[in-house]
């Protein structure tokens, strides 16, 4: 079964309003999670890893004060859109290791669609 | 910067035939290497990994080689099935745990 859950799965707003997108680690502490963007037929982008306790690290280009990252606790990250616009449509996919390097695989959520009209 | 090449898609096989989907990387270090499979309407998984030069993952049919000369790691298997229509994503990691992936490679077997 599943071991990271993201929520929600599809969400279509009206621009301008905020979105908060959920990812849970099920059966596991994360002390790290990720937060990429895909387009369409195009890869995931990494924009940001969510560190639990302290400040999120984000990528170049990636605007922080639009995509707010929280990771309050060693299960929950979350990733708020603000003022999201149509240009922010996409799909957003979170991934949560357990703190053991690239000897542990990565966990992926199953995405959030976002649709902003 | 770090870079993951990937074979364009789609890909379209009959069952049973041989599948190659190339790889190739650039990264400033000694790089971790993965292919991913993402399945209609679910998350990517873990298909199989090699952390150093010469390894060969395998999973499930499907092998890989890190190959540090020709700095590839393509994803092979000898005959596929209906069941591995997917989108595989070829990554590299660099010791903190994050990931770079390729564009992705959309796979359909015909029966």
């Amino acid at each position: 079964g599943a071991v990271v859950s993201q929520h929600p799965s599809w969400v279509i707003c009206k621009s301008g309003t905020s979105v908060k997108i959920e990812c849970r680690s099920l059966d596991f502490q994360a002390t790290t999670m990720f937060w990429y963007r895909q387009f369409p037929k195009q890869s995931l982008m990494l924009m940001a890893t969510s560190n639990e306790g302290s400040k999120a690290t984000y990528e170049q280009g990636v605007e922080k004060d639009k995509f707010l990252i929280n990771h309050a606790s060693l299960t929950l990250s979350t990733l708020t859109v603000t003022s999201a616009h149509p240009e922010d449509s996409s799909f957003y996919i979170c991934s949560a290791g357990g703190g053991g390097g690239l000897s542990q695989p990565q966990h992926f959520g199953d995405g959030t669609r976002l649709s902003i009209l | 910067g770090d870079s993951v090449t990937q074979m364009e898609g789609p890909v379209t096989l009959s069952e049973e035939a041989f599948l190659t989907i190339n790889c190739t990387y650039t990264a400033t270090g000694y790089p971790s290497l993965f292919w991913y499979v993402q399945y209609p309407g679910e998350g990517l998984q873990l298909l199989l990994k090699a952390t150093k030069a010469d390894d060969k993952g395998s999973n499930k049919g499907f092998e890989a080689t890190y190959r540090k000369e020709t700095t590839s790691f393509h994803l092979e298997k000898g005959s596929v099935q209906v069941s591995d229509s997917a989108v595989y994503f070829c990554a590299l990691g660099l010791g903190n745990e994050k990931l770079t992936f390729g564009t992705g490679t959309r796979l359909t077997i015909i029966p």
